[in-house]
């Protein structure tokens, strides 16, 4: 089983749709829990970190549920320029790297 | 801040030849990590450093890569001889000693061996 994994989708949705990505993990001891966003043909860039309690962020929502060991992504209203790839991202410990999911493929359309 | 810096952007270069990548970190982060990204394989831990020192180079795909860091501000990742499937963007991340903060990437070095 991957440590990290994730629906490559793609998810072709209209503009103003609400879209929701998960994402399921290995290690029942990971720490820390990341959405990275990357554009094409450009580095991944922190989205946001994901907390126990869930945070919200403008119009993203992330979740983490740690006893079914999988973290959620919602886009509410989206946008055209949310058209991205969303890495799911987990912190085993403060000393190892990160583990990145192979990402999944949003296209937003008009 | 002005992130974290590689070079070149673009590469090209014929099988057989050396290539070195370059990479300064975001000043005060003391963890560095090179990764390569393919569309088969997605994002690919090769090597990372703590404190310029190398802690874990097991995803290095073979003898012929190599990385230095001889400074807290400047990293090298080198192939040689390069091969066509080493064809890939390699970016270089590094991260603070907060561990809640994620990394931050450089905007990555295409490479293309033909």
């Amino acid at each position: 089983r991957k440590e990290v994994e994730q629906d490559p989708g793609p998810f072709n949705v209209p503009e103003g749709a609400t879209v929701a990505f998960n994402c399921t993990y290995s290690n029942s001891a990971s720490q820390s829990f990341f959405w990275y966003r990357q554009d094409c043909r450009k580095e991944p860039k922190l989205l946001m970190s994901v907390y126990s309690s869930g945070n919200e962020d403008g119009r993203f929502t992330a979740q983490l549920n740690r006893a079914s060991q999988y973290i959620s992504l919602l886009i509410r209203d989206s946008k055209l320029s949310d058209s991205a790839t969303y890495l799911c991202v987990v912190d085993n410990s403060g000393n190892t790297p990160l583990v990145f999911g192979k990402g999944t493929r949003l296209s937003v359309i008009a | 801040d002005a992130g974290v810096i590689q070079s070149p952007r673009h590469e090209v270069t014929e099988m057989g030849q050396e290539v070195t990548l370059r990479c300064k970190p975001i000043s005060g982060h003391n963890s560095l990590f090179w990764y390569r990204q393919t569309m088969m394989r997605g994002l690919e831990l090769l090597i990372y450093f703590n404190n310029n020192v190398p802690i874990d180079d097991s995803g290095m795909p073979e003898d012929r890569f190599s990385a230095k860091m001889p400074n807290a501000s400047f990293s090298t990742l080198k192939i040689q001889p390069s091969e066509p499937r080493d064809s890939a963007v390699y970016f270089c991340a590094s991260k603070g000693f907060a561990a809640n903060y994620g990394y931050t990437f450089g905007s990555g070095t295409r490479l293309t061996v033909v």
